[in-house]
């Protein structure tokens, strides 16, 4: 499994919306994403898995939709605390593959 | 609250060892798959190996076979790597992970993902 990640930089202002992409090689049937938010120095954080579900703590200006080979990470209103890196997840059948992850910058 | 704590991590000559422990808390460790993720310095997440409840399922990324062993302890409530024959590109920080799963009746659909993870241990292969 090959996930790619676009765009590799997003750079936004507060209240503005954040469309985040993730493509995987090739459609894995009924495998869902999950995607983490990572800081500087941090551990990555489990933000969104399978259809859309939010993790404990998670506000709901984040959200997830996708299928097949291509999934989409919105974060609806950007508040400055998203700044950070996203990484996209899935697993196939044995292996887990991460993609290479969008810094979303907070002008 | 769930706990996942690494150490083990230092500093290593190429060709060297190193065995890093997790210790986890505030669940039933004997319950879960365990996993570890890797991040080299400035670089993406990478999953490296992860196990069955009892021990009895492994698998690694390429890698890493035949150089790496996960096991764990589930009286102890810990996971551990074994890294034998290390090299310049296995610098990096080294996560433990509790891996999680949910399945979709309706499409027989599955998610499986890392819902807690460690502080991370920093392993660093140099002369």
């Amino acid at each position: 499994i090959v996930l790619t990640q676009s765009p590799d930089t997003l750079s936004l202002s507060p209240g503005e919306r954040a469309t985040l992409s993730c493509r995987t090689s090739h459609s894995i049937s009924g495998s869902y994403l999950a995607w983490y938010q990572q800081k500087p120095g941090q551990p990555p954080r489990l933000l969104i898995y399978g259809e859309s579900k939010r993790a404990t703590g998670v506000p709901d200006r984040f959200g997830a939709t996708g299928s097949g080979t291509d999934f989409t990470l919105t974060i609806s209103r950007l508040e400055p605390e998203d700044s950070a890196v996203y990484s996209c997840q899935q697993y196939g059948t044995s292996v887990f593959a991460f993609g290479p992850g969008t810094k979303v910058e907070i002008k | 609250e769930v706990q996942l704590v690494e150490s083990g991590g230092g500093l290593v000559q190429p060709g060297g060892s190193l065995r890093l422990s997790c210790v986890a808390s505030g669940f039933t460790f004997s319950s879960y798959w365990m996993s570890w993720v890797r991040q080299a310095p400035g670089k993406g997440l990478e999953w490296v190996a992860d196990i069955k409840q009892e021990g009895s399922e492994k698998h690694y990324v390429e890698s890493v076979k035949g150089r790496f062993t996960i096991s764990r302890d589930n009286a102890e409530n810990s996971l551990y790597l074994q890294m034998n024959s290390l090299r310049a590109e296995d610098t990096a920080v080294y996560f433990c992970a509790r891996v999680n799963s949910l399945r979709y009746n309706w499409n027989d659909g599955q998610v499986v993902y890392f819902d807690y993870w460690g502080q991370g241990t920093l392993v660093t292969v140099s002369s």
